[in-house]
């Protein structure tokens, strides 16, 4: 079974720019959920998508917006990038509906630099 | 609001030494807890997990009991390998809300 796959790898982007990032789940999982990981605050729930709708949203701001298609992948965006964007996005995949009792599994990241 | 408190690292450990990483918790109801792992220049792998009070989570060779009397989901290894070389994470869930609430990591290096 493929493990949840995030495109690319590794982005450097200017400040000002926009920039896409892709996420593929694990083949059947419904829900995606999308995470920021900076040494300074640790992880920081973003949202999460599940059959096409957001379910939950975290605190930031609106710059951060995401999606999801009918095949259950997902992209987030960000727009107007800020040299504090620079961080380790990781997305997770999840087959539950209800509680998140068997946790995420979670793509390699991908990690954005903004210069 | 819920929250997740881990020891500070990082831990620096010889070759099959006893591990113990405390994690302790503040949430309402009964929060599913997790413990992952962060190798370098990778992603989160979930370690174990428990979703009850008394439950334990073990997964290869780690262990973790779920303490509701002391709020508490301490890792525990009898003997560490330089591969347990990583950044170890203890998260929960809470009500009905999916996203994890995590604590800030414990570096672990393990030295030969």
């Amino acid at each position: 079974k493929a493990g949840v796959t995030q495109t690319p790898r590794y982005l450097i982007k200017t400040r000002g720019q926009q920039v896409t990032l892709s996420c593929s789940p694990i083949s059947g999982h419904r829900s995606v959920s999308w995470y920021q990981q900076t040494p300074g605050q640790g992880l920081q729930f973003l949202f999460e998508y599940f059959s096409e709708t957001q379910r939950n949203k975290g605190n930031f701001p609106g710059r951060f917006s995401g999606r999801q298609f009918s095949n259950s992948r997902s992209e987030m965006n960000v727009s107007t990038l800020e040299l504090g964007d620079s961080a380790l996005y990781l997305c997770a995949s999840s087959p539950d509906r209800g509680r998140l009792s068997y946790g995420y599994t979670f793509g390699s990241g991908t990690r954005l630099t903004v210069v | 609001g819920n929250s997740v408190t881990q020891m500070e690292g990082p831990v620096t450990l010889s070759e099959e030494a006893f591990l113990t990483i405390n994690c302790t918790y503040t949430a309402t109801g009964y929060p599913s807890l997790f413990w992952y792992v962060q190798y370098p220049g990778e992603g989160l792998q979930l370690l174990l997990k428990a979703t009850k009070a008394d439950d334990k989570g073990s997964n290869k060779g780690f262990e973790a009991t779920y303490r509701k009397e002391t709020t508490s989901f301490h890792l525990e290894k009898g003997s560490v390998q330089v591969s347990d070389s990583a950044v170890y994470f203890c998260a929960l869930n809470a009500g009905n809300n999916r996203k994890l609430i995590w604590g800030l990591g414990t570096s672990l290096a393990v030295n030969p």
